[in-house]
């Protein structure tokens, strides 16, 4: 069955430095997200992207967050400079479709930790 | 604004016993729900959604879920319980209006207990 990949399962950085996290989505999807959830709190959606722009993006992505699909297979979530708060799980996901009624399908996730 | 509350942030079942997880929403609009379940180290995996087509939903691995508009509730439920349905279960609201984004519910821990 077709899955969403991500890699590193767990990324250690220092504070400052930039992180780029990778997941590689269904092959046949055209939408891409990126969610994270910071421990003990709720999963948070940051950004879409569809037709090689975002879509939608959250208040939570700001300046210090980018998003790229580097060629035909990869998607990238570039943090710029990392803060202690952007530790978090990362997730990514794929839907064939946009919309209200699209299917997304996610990733294991990202863990981010920021010293 | 768009919004989901699950009403237990842990349930404790012994195997065998029905599973109830309950979650009510917020919307103006015509939701569409889904339940997400995630096992330790794995994704987020789709159990069951509603999009307005009936208002039981039947998922995979016995659940399945109720929308219930008069009580803005969308309860997760199966008749019996397996010690591998222990994992974190989240209920999601997509929004209506052509966005992409799902809003999560804080997610129910369950405990399957022999």
């Amino acid at each position: 069955e077709p899955e969403v990949t991500q890699t590193p399962s767990h990324q250690v950085t220092q504070m400052g430095q930039e992180v780029i996290l990778r997941c590689v989505p269904i092959s046949n999807h055209l939408y891409f997200y990126w969610y994270r959830q910071i421990l003990g709190q709720k999963v948070e959606f940051l950004v879409s992207f569809y037709n090689n722009e975002i879509s939608e993006k959250s208040e939570i992505f700001d300046d210090q967050f980018s998003v790229e699909r580097p060629d035909g297979s990869n998607f990238t979530l570039k943090i710029r400079s990392t803060k202690l708060e952007d530790s978090a799980m990362y997730f990514c996901a794929s839907s064939e479709a946009g919309g209200q009624l699209a299917i997304q399908y996610f990733g294991a996730g990202t863990r981010l930790s920021v010293l | 604004a768009q919004s989901v509350t699950q009403l237990d942030s842990h349930v404790s079942v012994s195997e065998g016993t029905p599973v109830l997880l309950r979650c009510n929403y917020s919307s103006s609009y015509s939701p569409s729900l889904f339940w997400y379940v995630q096992h330790p180290n794995k994704g987020l995996q789709l159990l069951l959604k509603y999009t307005s087509a009936a208002t039981l939903v039947k998922g995979i691995n016995g659940f399945e879920a109720e929308f219930k508009k008069s009580e803005t509730s969308f309860h997760l439920t199966k008749p019996s319980a397996h010690m591998s349905d222990a994992a974190e279960y989240f209920c999601v609201v997509s929004p209506s209006g052509g966005y992409n984004k799902l809003i999560f519910g804080a997610g129910t821990r369950l405990a399957v207990h022999p």
